[in-house]
């Protein structure tokens, strides 16, 4: 089955408490992004990588840190810097061919 | 730089009503455009796109044509359904992450 996995979908953390969260892909893209979405709010990007082993800050990068090891995996720490990390996290891939962007379905972290 | 504005929401149709969400863009050169749907708790599921010019993209009855003269690419649907509720984001393209605008939220009654 192929496409982009966001696990777990629902997460709940202590303040606090970092939280890693996953976004795996097998669908051979180049690129992969996250973004932030806040309820009844638009989508803010926080990191993107192009290629593997580089990655660059979004609008939105402070308390967070992401790692791109290898090409299918592009997992995001949420750190107890980021004042307020309730928030749904997507994911998001591209090729290198087109700028079309594909979507994760998304992880719903709350911070108690 | 590149920017999208896109009309705010909510808008609220009834079923069969033809449905226009406005979309326009800032944009150097010529980039490709989108527009993409959520549907409460899920990602983003890209629903059309253009690459140029003049272009009309179109799936599951939703139109939107690439105005280069009026910078814009606004969404319709003749007739639309309970089922086609949900959050609709246009997005800019180009060499660096995708530009979206705020989102537009449409609910549609029976």
């Amino acid at each position: 089955d192929g496409g982009i996995t966001q696990s777990p979908k629902y997460l709940f953390r202590k303040e606090g408490q970092n939280v890693t969260l996953s976004c795996e892909q097998n669908l051979n893209h180049d690129a992969m992004y996250w973004y932030r979405q806040d309820p009844g709010q638009g989508l803010r990007l926080i990191y993107y990588s192009q290629i593997v082993n580089d990655f660059q800050k979004g609008d939105i990068a402070e308390g967070y840190s992401v790692s791109r090891e290898k090409k299918e995996s592009f997992p995001l720490t949420v750190t107890s810097a980021q004042k307020n990390p309730t928030a749904f996290y997507l994911c998001a891939t591209r090729t290198g061919v087109t700028d079309t962007q594909y979507f994760g379905p998304g992880t719903r972290l709350t911070v108690l | 730089g590149n920017s999208v504005t896109q009309m705010e929401g909510p808008v609220t149709l009834s079923e069969e009503a033809f449905l226009t969400i406005n979309c326009t863009y800032t944009a150097t050169g010529y980039p490709s455009l989108f527009w993409y749907v959520q549907y409460p708790g899920e990602g983003l599921q890209l629903l059309l796109k253009a690459t140029k010019a003049d272009d009309k993209g179109s799936n599951k009855g939703f139109e939107a044509t690439y105005r280069k003269e009026t910078t814009s690419f606004h969404l319709e649907k003749g007739s639309v359904q309970v089922s086609d509720s949900a959050v609709y984001f246009c997005a800019l393209g180009g060499n660096t992450p995708l530009v979206f605008g705020k989102g537009t939220r449409l609910s549609v009654i029976a």
